[in-house]
């Protein structure tokens, strides 16, 4: 069992609907990730938020919107998807190390998205 | 045999054997480097980590290379077993300090029985 939780497991949606995806850690982990994957490719990186606040946005179109309320919850926002943005969408936390910046990232199992 | 196409590069390798699993990163600046294992329907599993100033580190049944001077990275399980059957992607940090992390484009691994 992964340590970071996102539900719903699947999401089926059409392009005028608006839905969230959830995401949860309990780690005590300051940074957190939301990745997209397509079928047989790498994650690719969407958003960061480090100490609640974003710091990366890999110039993701504005119908995802990220929101990190707390320390241990991040959500995406999703509003008049396109048929393209059916994927996997994966999040991910990781320690805020002062001195070692970088730190393994943990993964949930992801939400698949299908937009109809 | 290792395969290369448009399909996601796939390793085929027989049970018990030590599979190695290759990787070209992209940014000389690269500091940190991460292995992950994908199962189907799971999200990327962490296994093993190496900052760039070391050339080697080992962890239960794995270990990772990591040459600077070829920006090459490579991961190797001993005794390959079936549970090891998997996609592997190598992460690169590309710029010191960031959380941004890129991901290769993955090698699927089977393991014959």
């Amino acid at each position: 069992d992964t340590e970071v939780t996102q539900t719903p497991k699947h999401l089926v949606m059409g392009m005028t609907n608006k839905k969230s995806l959830k995401c949860e850690q309990h780690m005590g982990h300051r940074a957190m990730y939301w990745y997209k994957q397509k079928a047989k490719k790498p994650p690719e990186l969407m958003f960061v938020y480090s100490y609640e606040k974003l710091s990366i946005n890999e110039s993701v179109p504005s119908r995802f919107s990220p929101e990190c309320p707390n320390s241990s919850l991040l959500n995406l926002h999703l509003h008049a998807l396109q048929p393209e943005d059916s994927a996997l969408y994966l999040c991910a936390s990781s320690q805020v190390h002062r001195r070692l910046s970088n730190q393994p990232q943990h993964f949930g199992d992801g939400t698949r998205l299908s937009i109809l | 045999g290792e395969s290369v196409g448009l399909h996601l590069p796939t390793l085929s390798v027989q049970e018990g054997d030590n599979s190695i699993i290759n990787c070209a990163y992209s940014n000389s600046a690269s500091d940190y480097f991460i292995w992950y294992k994908q199962e189907s329907g799971k999200g990327p599993q962490f296994i093993i980590d190496i900052r760039s100033n070391m050339d080697k580190r080992q962890g239960q049944r794995v270990t990772v290379l990591l040459n600077k001077t070829v920006k090459h990275l490579s991961l190797q399980i001993a005794a390959t077993q079936p549970g090891d059957s998997a996609v592997y992607f190598c992460a690169e940090n590309p710029t010191s300090g960031t959380y941004k992390y890129i991901f290769g484009t993955g090698t699927r691994l089977k393991v014959l029985a």
